[in-house]
């Protein structure tokens, strides 16, 4: 069956260090997006992208990034972690044009 | 204030209860909305979409737009311990790139 997987699903980094997250999906979706989730904000979009080598930027990009080297990985970086950045990212995909999101299982990163 | 207003409960009911959950938004070009549900620790998982305004149901549950009121709901009849979750409203515009707006989510316990 076609799934969206997540690694690691559990992250403990110390601040300033960078930090890779994966999200792997199989469902040959040309839209992926990175959320994270944290109470009282809920899921907030980072960044997302429509295709190969296509990247945008969320509504809280700041101190990540992405990169598209093909349809099914969208890996996140945090390029120097902050204890602000502890929370749990979502990576969640669709099918182009369509607006329903099939999400990840989640990475808890604790940032200390 | 926020786009997409959830009352975060928690809300605890009795088992057989009919449960509406709802939301309220501000943006009038929304035109797509759906309902995930998440179980502690796990991603979203879509349970309802509906496009415009009405009604659409599956099987105990249903979900109500009215775009006049800017007002979506969701209900659950015969509610059972595993209907016990968060459960998130989203949303999306016309031509918004198939970005989804969330509410923050309302936690359901359903008690026995």
């Amino acid at each position: 069956d076609a799934e969206i997987t997540q690694s690691p699903r559990h992250k403990i980094t110390e601040t300033g260090r960078q930090v890779t997250l994966a999200c792997h999906q199989t469902w040959n979706h040309n839209n992926m997006f990175w959320y994270r989730q944290d109470l009282g904000h809920g899921l907030r979009l980072i960044h997302y992208s429509y295709g190969v080598h296509d990247t945008n930027k969320g509504e809280v990009s700041d101190g990540y990034s992405v990169s598209r080297s093909n349809t099914e990985d969208l890996p996140l970086t945090l390029e120097s972690a902050a204890s602000s950045q502890t929370s749990v990212y979502f990576c969640a995909s669709s099918e182009g044009g369509q607006y329903v999101q099939y999400f990840g299982p989640g990475t808890r990163l604790t940032v200390t | 204030q926020k786009e997409v207003e959830q009352d975060p409960g928690p809300l605890s009911v009795p088992e057989g209860a009919i449960v509406s959950l709802n939301c309220t938004y501000s943006n009038s070009a929304f035109q797509y909305f759906m309902w995930y549900r998440q179980y502690s620790r796990k991603g979203p998982e879509l349970l309802m979409y509906t496009y415009s305004s009405g009604n659409k149901e599956d099987g105990r549950f249903t979900a109500q737009v009215d775009k006049s009121s800017k007002y979506i709901s969701l209900f659950i009849r015969d509610s059972q311990p595993s209907d016990s979750a968060t459960y998130l409203c989203a949303m999306s515009e016309t031509g918004g790139g198939n970005k989804l707006t969330f509410g923050t989510g309302t936690q359901l316990k359903v008690e026995l």
